[in-house]
């Protein structure tokens, strides 16, 4: 059964503190993909990575940064928290060639 | 103009009623289209792939059409645990990056 594991389900983190996400797939997946969700607003791109230390920002890259050191690890990194970034986080993986993506349980961050 | 659109409802209907969806994209070079669901504080799931010539899974078809960049999701006989968010999914242009529209809620109320 594929698995993509998000390392927290809750989070809270303080303003100003740098917050790291980890993400962990199991099925040998090229492509990574980190979004948020909030109320109203769907699913928004952070960033994504099609192969391991390769990275492209998405629609919403500012305030974050990624890691891809392994092929089956994705690190998404919020450098200063701030409360606008108080959302639901999406790790998702999918094989080169189909946007079939997997997701992870998501984690709920709340920055206070 | 974004690039993947879906009322954002809420549809809400009776157990056994015929409900339908649709999602519109703009970019006419897209090739790849799914339907995923997802309940309440849970993660997107894959529902359905959506075919150029038609999808069926049981009580949920899934259509496609080009000339009017659409996709549409039919589910016959709701249940109450069909309830859940429906999100359409496209490939942006010639990349492999999902494309999500905002969701489509869905009510079924006895």
């Amino acid at each position: 059964d594929v698995k993509v594991t998000q390392s927290s389900r809750y989070l809270v983190k303080r303003t100003g503190e740098k917050v790291f996400l980890e993400c962990v797939q199991d099925m040998d997946h090229e492509n990574m993909f980190w979004y948020r969700q909030d109320p109203g607003l769907g699913l928004r791109l952070i960033y994504f990575s099609y192969d391991v230390k390769m990275k492209e920002k998405g629609d919403i890259p500012e305030g974050y940064s990624v890691s891809r050191e392994k092929k089956e690890r994705f690190s998404l990194i919020l450098e200063s928290a701030s409360t606008n970034q108080t959302s639901m986080y999406l790790c998702a993986s999918s094989s080169s060639g189909t946007i079939e993506a997997f997701f992870g349980q998501g984690t709920r961050l709340t920055v206070v | 103009r974004k690039e993947v659109e879906q009322d954002p409802g809420p549809f809400n209907v009776p157990e056994g009623a015929t409900v339908a969806f649709n999602c519109t994209y703009s970019n006419s070079a897209s090739q790849s289209f799914f339907w995923y669901r997802q309940d309440c504080r849970k993660e997107p799931k894959l529902l359905m792939s959506v075919y150029s010539s038609g999808n069926e899974d049981g009580r949920f078809t899934a259509q496609l059409n080009r000339a009017s960049q659409y996709i549409s999701l039919l589910i016959r006989d709701s249940k109450l645990s069909d309830s859940a968010t429906y999100l359409c999914v496209v490939n942006t242009g010639g990349s492999y990056i999902p494309t999500f529209g905002r969701g489509t809620s869905l009510i079924v109320h006895p």
